[in-house]
């Protein structure tokens, strides 16, 4: 099956303390993206990447890490989280500039504490 | 600044009635996408577009460049329906996405 998959679902966390969020597609996509969806803000673009070893800064980078090692893998770095991360945030894939439809993850939800 | 403006905010219908949501962008867009998301959170992109107009189903998504200006109607509206309607541009100077913060629409039997 054809999908975006994020891990975890639910993370609870301490201040300062490093953590990844790992998100996976099958689907040969050369563009990822991560996102953070907030109340009242809608969803803001963190990090995405056009391909393998291609990042870049979407609206709301600060306190965000990303790598794009292999084609298939994108994870989500926070290197030390702090209460103002605690979100929803999603991982989405396409292929690259075509104007093409958008897979989502699942979501993973983050308290920061 | 917001790059999307969607409306409206909130919406109740009843079922059987025809709904729009209305979508407004200021930026140069590639596409344009139209996500729906459910309580629990997972979203579903439902249309892109680049022009014209699509269908699929009860739902019909229209664009108008010249306007930067998108639709989404829902036809027969059904409580099933009932989810968080999202306008997305991705911009055509980059690849970054701007999102409007959505539309939540109720469908009542």
């Amino acid at each position: 099956e054809a999908q975006v998959t994020q891990n975890p679902r639910y993370l609870i966390t301490v201040t300062g303390k490093k953590l990844t969020v790992t998100c996976s597609q099958n689907m040969n996509h050369e563009y990822m993206s991560w996102y953070r969806q907030d109340p009242g803000l809608g969803l803001r673009q963190i990090y995405y990447s056009m391909n393998v070893e291609v990042t870049d800064k979407g609206d709301v980078p600060e306190g965000y890490k990303v790598s794009r090692k292999e084609k298939r893998n994108f994870p989500l770095i926070l290197e030390s989280p702090s209460p103002n991360q605690t979100s929803l945030y999603f991982c989405a894939s396409s292929l690259s500039r075509s104007n093409y439809g958008y897979t989502f993850g699942s979501g993973t939800r983050l308290t920061v504490v | 600044k917001n790059e999307v403006e969607q409306s409206p905010q909130n919406l109740t219908a009843q079922e059987g009635e025809f709904i729009t949501i209305n979508c407004s962008y200021s930026v140069g867009i590639s596409a344009l996408h139209w996500l729906q998301q459910h309580p629990g959170g997972g979203i579903v992109s439902l249309f892109m577009l680049s022009s014209g107009k699509k269908k699929h189903g009860r739902l019909i998504a229209t664009i108008n460049i010249q306007e930067k200006h998108s639709s989404l109607h829902i036809t027969a509206s059904h409580p099933r329906d009932s989810a968080v309607y999202i306008c997305a541009v991705r911009s055509n100077t980059g690849n970054q996405f701007y999102f409007g913060t959505g539309t939540s629409l109720t469908v009542i039997p």
